[in-house]
């Protein structure tokens, strides 16, 4: 089984900081990675597929970028509504989620 | 507008069976891939099973479900299934439907809003 490794778990941020948050497979996944977004009691929200390629709707602060086993989501100038819980979630052999990233404000 | 409507949930006991539909509107249904996914209480995400869309109708599972869920889905009634047998206490969750972006797709971009079982 693939496993997927975020990181940190947890981070505190200030409005206007520039986030990012890493995930690590543990084998090649090429560019079979998601990334989700989750606020407490909603659904979570698809902001990155294919490792760069950004969800129609979504701002352009948020980037993905990566292949491989490395990969990261980069939130550019923190906004309010960002404050929330993101998930990467690999597809190349079934599916996988990370163990997630709280963004907490600072 | 695309909209997932989850229900079937509620509280089981340990052995037991449920079947949690999901009700999809606002889209083509049968053209996309479906995915389960839940969430245990206070926990990350879990992946459960998915079928892809189009002609295939192929399935696929977690390990952890492989064996005791089914999904299966009536694309004439635009409702996603997940027969659940043999339920454990580590099932309990909220359990979400979700739509790929296409037929063999695994990149979810729309939710319903999730329906809490609980085995127990």
């Amino acid at each position: 089984d693939i496993q997927m490794t975020q990181s940190p778990s947890s981070l505190s941020a200030s409005l206007g900081d520039r986030v990012t948050i890493t995930c690590r497979a543990s084998q090649s996944i090429y560019s079979y990675l998601n990334w989700y977004q989750q606020k407490p009691g909603k659904a979570p929200k698809l902001l990155i597929y294919a490792a760069s390629s950004l969800q129609s709707g979504v701002p352009s602060r948020f980037s993905g970028s990566g292949s491989g086993t490395d990969f990261t989501l980069t939130i550019s100038t923190l906004q309010p509504e960002d404050f929330a819980t993101y998930y990467c979630q690999q597809s190349h052999t079934s599916l996988t989620f990370g163990g997630g990233t709280k963004v907490e404000i600072k | 507008e695309v909209q997932l409507l989850e229900s079937g949930g509620g509280l089981v006991q340990p052995g037991g069976s449920l079947r949690l539909s999901c009700t999809a509107s606002g889209f083509t249904f049968s053209s996309y891939a479906m995915n389960w996914v839940r969430q245990a209480p206070g926990k990350g995400l879990d992946w459960v099973s998915a079928i892809t869309g189009g002609s295939g109708g192929s399935t696929y599972y977690a390990d952890s479900v492989k064996g005791r869920f089914t999904i299966s889905r009536d694309n004439s009634k635009n409702i996603l299934y997940l027969q659940m047998n043999s339920l454990r206490a580590e099932d309990t969750a909220v359990y979400y439907c979700a739509k790929a972006i296409a037929a063999y797709s695994s990149s979810s971009d729309v939710w319903g809003q999730g329906t809490t079982v609980t085995v127990s």
